[in-house]
């Protein structure tokens, strides 16, 4: 069965520092990719999708970058943190049948 | 591009009764309707799906009925319980397989279930 990793589970960053989050998806081969975030108490925003290897595309224009180095492995990332990147960020996967599972999120607090 | 609005945004019941969720979508050609349930910090989890040829699909005691017309589509808890209790999101999606399926989603529905 497939499975679906995120990590770390919880950061705490100062504003300016970089960012690096990790995705990692079992037992599956060229997965469609997606990276959400969600604000406290607030719905969810597309920010990544990818369908291939180094196939990224960016839903809203910001500070922040995702790539992907190999089929299961997705990374998002970010050179200089703002305050505005505080939220939940879930990493989800799909088999092209429109179905996305979602992993156990990364919880970022900027400060 | 697509639009998804959910109503109502809260939504408070007494153990026992039902509780019924709406989402409305503007792309005609959205043809995939999911329904995520999220407890306090965790992750989004799917608890049911139907497809545009497809007007009523049921699980136990959830339901989502689609009104392709209209453009609508609703969940329905019967017997609801304290652990039902957490934030539904509902989503549509165009299937576009290998261009990327993506999932537009509604605002949520904090659905609070009454001892």
């Amino acid at each position: 069965s497939q499975t679906i990793h995120q990590w770390p589970a919880t950061l705490v960053q100062p504003v300016g520092s970089p960012l690096s989050l990790e995705c990692t998806v079992e037992g599956t081969s060229n997965p469609n990719l997606y990276w959400y975030r969600q604000a406290a108490g607030r719905g969810l925003q597309l920010l990544f999708y990818s369908v291939g290897i180094g196939q990224i595309s960016s839903e809203v224009p910001q500070n922040l970058s995702a790539s992907r180095p190999q089929d299961r492995q997705f990374i998002l990332s970010s050179k200089k943190l703002l305050l505005s990147d505080s939220g939940f960020y879930l990493c989800a996967w799909s088999l092209r049948t429109d179905t996305q599972y979602f992993g156990p999120g990364t919880r970022l607090t900027v400060l | 591009g697509e639009n998804v609005e959910q109503h109502p945004s809260t939504l408070s019941v007494q153990e026992g009764d039902s509780a019924v969720i709406k989402c409305t979508y503007s792309d005609s050609a959205s043809n995939y309707f999911p329904w995520y349930k999220q407890e306090l910090g965790k992750r989004p989890q799917l608890i049911i799906d139907i497809r545009s040829n497809v007007g009523e699909k049921k699980d136990q005691r959830i339901a989502v009925t689609l009104n392709k017309t209209a453009k609508h589509f609703s969940l329905h808890i019967t017997e609801t319980q304290p652990e039902d209790s957490a934030v539904y999101f509902c989503a549509a999606s165009m299937a576009r397989g290998s261009s990327g399926d993506k999932l537009t989603f509604g605002t949520g529905t904090r659905l609070a279930v009454r001892p």
